[in-house]
């Protein structure tokens, strides 16, 4: 089993709807961060969460929301889904300050 | 706060050829680097990392990357290249010093495409 887990993998949903990712990892890492990948924009960090009661806005959090359920869960949401957050959405998980991450299989979103 | 450019989105090259992917940062403090790997549908792999000490760092399967200070640079290379090295490569970077609104946090270049052709 992925040590980083993402589902759905792939969702197409409509214009309006609300949408949710979710995260979950076998790490025991303390931190997990969303990201969102766009061709020849690299990744971009949405949301990010050190521990349990801790939640930053990353670099694009407009129009996503997340939740920390457990050190283990981290859910990212698209209140009202549109055309632009049409991308590949990565979750990843990181022991400590460093920066290095582990990162899920990513969860395919197309909102037509 | 940091930034990271991949000074080329393609690179195409034959098989056993030498091949080089370039990356510049910018940063008002100390940094750590990274280059992860994506192969296709795929989530993004560590490739190799440099936090501290000798400046050239090596991956296992033959990549290396040198931390240039003075250029700002850590650009990836390898002597001889496999059709198995077709993926997209990114260069990121972490602020080193704990504190600061950039700590913990990774920034990521556009990415560049490796094509290996036979």
């Amino acid at each position: 089993d992925a040590d980083v887990t993402q589902t759905p993998r792939n969702r197409i949903t409509k214009t309006g709807k609300r949408i949710m990712l979710e995260c979950s990892q076998t790490k025991g890492h303390d931190r997990m961060y969303w990201y969102r990948q766009d061709p020849g924009l690299g990744l971009q960090l949405i949301y990010y969460s050190f521990d349990v009661k801790d939640i930053n806005k990353g670099e694009i959090s407009d129009g996503y929301s997340v939740s920390r359920q457990a050190q283990a869960k981290f859910s990212l949401s698209l209140e009202s889904a549109i055309p632009n957050q049409t991308a590949l959405y990565f979750c990843a998980t990181a022991q400590g300050g460093i920066g290095e991450l582990f990162f899920g299989e990513g969860s395919r979103l197309t909102v037509l | 706060a940091q930034s990271v450019t991949q000074l080329d989105s393609q690179v195409p090259v034959f098989e056993e050829a030498p091949v080089e992917l370039r990356c510049n940062y910018s940063s008002s403090v100390s940094v750590y680097l990274f280059w992860y790997v994506q192969y296709p549908n795929q989530g993004l792999q560590l490739l190799l990392k440099y936090l501290s000490g000798s400046t050239l760092v090596e991956s296992i399967n033959g990549f290396e990357a040198e931390f240039n200070k003075s250029q700002t640079s850590f650009h990836l290379r390898k002597p001889s290249v496999h059709i198995s090295d077709t993926a997209e490569y990114f260069c990121a970077v972490s602020a080193s010093g704990a504190g600061g609104t950039s700590y913990g946090k990774l920034t990521f270049g556009q990415g560049t495409i490796l094509t290996v052709h036979p």
